[in-house]
């Protein structure tokens, strides 16, 4: 069984540049989020997905970023014309269902530098 | 913004038992309290959950007050490899946020 799988881990990026970060969650889970963590905070809520629709987007969530799950497996959070401020660990998460009471599994993060 | 108050730090020595106190007075009935854990650039591990009745894992216990306005995590044992910043959540069928968590430092 594998867990929630992130890629790629760590990306360095010139500003101005777009990044798109990839997640496979656990397999049959229909609910996946999206946070991102700077240093010393916790993690902030983006947005999630239950199955392929979007049904919540963070006041965080600029123009900038576009998150997708089309087939209601893997997601991507594309990131346009980044900037220094995006700098961050990007976390994706994913449970089986909208339960309360249902665990929440993370992926080890993908790191973005802006430079 | 997150519905729970936790200490920034706390501190404990080796193998002696820590508890980590939440405050969630806003808790809706059917919310669960859950409990995650991160180590250093790791993402978040689950530790513990909760609706009403204490719970008690392989891994900590977690103690709910009688009105649900707070509960504590204990760890019966520290140990060094417990050292980390641990959230308390409350959460409904939605979104899951957090606060800046307590960061456990455990000494030798």
């Amino acid at each position: 069984d594998t867990g929630v799988s992130q890629n790629p881990r760590h990306k360095i990026t010139k500003r101005g540049q777009n990044v798109t970060f990839r997640c496979d969650p656990i397999s049959e889970h229909n609910r996946l989020y999206w946070y991102r963590q700077t240093l010393g905070q916790g993690p902030e809520f983006l947005t999630y997905f239950q199955n392929e629709a979007q049904l919540e987007k963070s006041r965080l969530l600029s123009d900038r970023f576009s998150a997708e799950r089309p087939k209601g497996s893997f997601s991507t959070l594309e990131i346009q014309r980044t900037e220094q401020g995006d700098s961050a660990m990007y976390l994706c998460a994913s449970r089986p269902g909208p339960f309360s009471g249902n665990t929440i599994y993370f992926g080890e993060g993908s790191w973005l530098t802006v430079v | 913004d997150a519905k729970t108050t936790q200490p920034n730090s706390m501190e404990s020595n080796e193998e002696e038992p820590v508890h980590l106190p939440c405050n969630h007075s806003t808790i809706s009935g059917t919310d669960y309290i859950h409990w995650y854990r991160q180590l250093p650039s790791q993402g978040p591990e689950y530790v513990i959950h909760g609706l009403t009745s204490n719970v008690n894992n392989r891994m900590a216990s977690l103690a709910i007050a009688e009105d649900r306005k707070s509960s504590t995590l204990i760890l019966h044992r520290a140990t060094l490899r417990d050292a980390a910043v641990y959230y308390c959540i409350t959460y409904n069928n939605n979104d899951m946020r957090f606060g800046a968590g307590t960061r456990l430092t455990v000494k030798p």
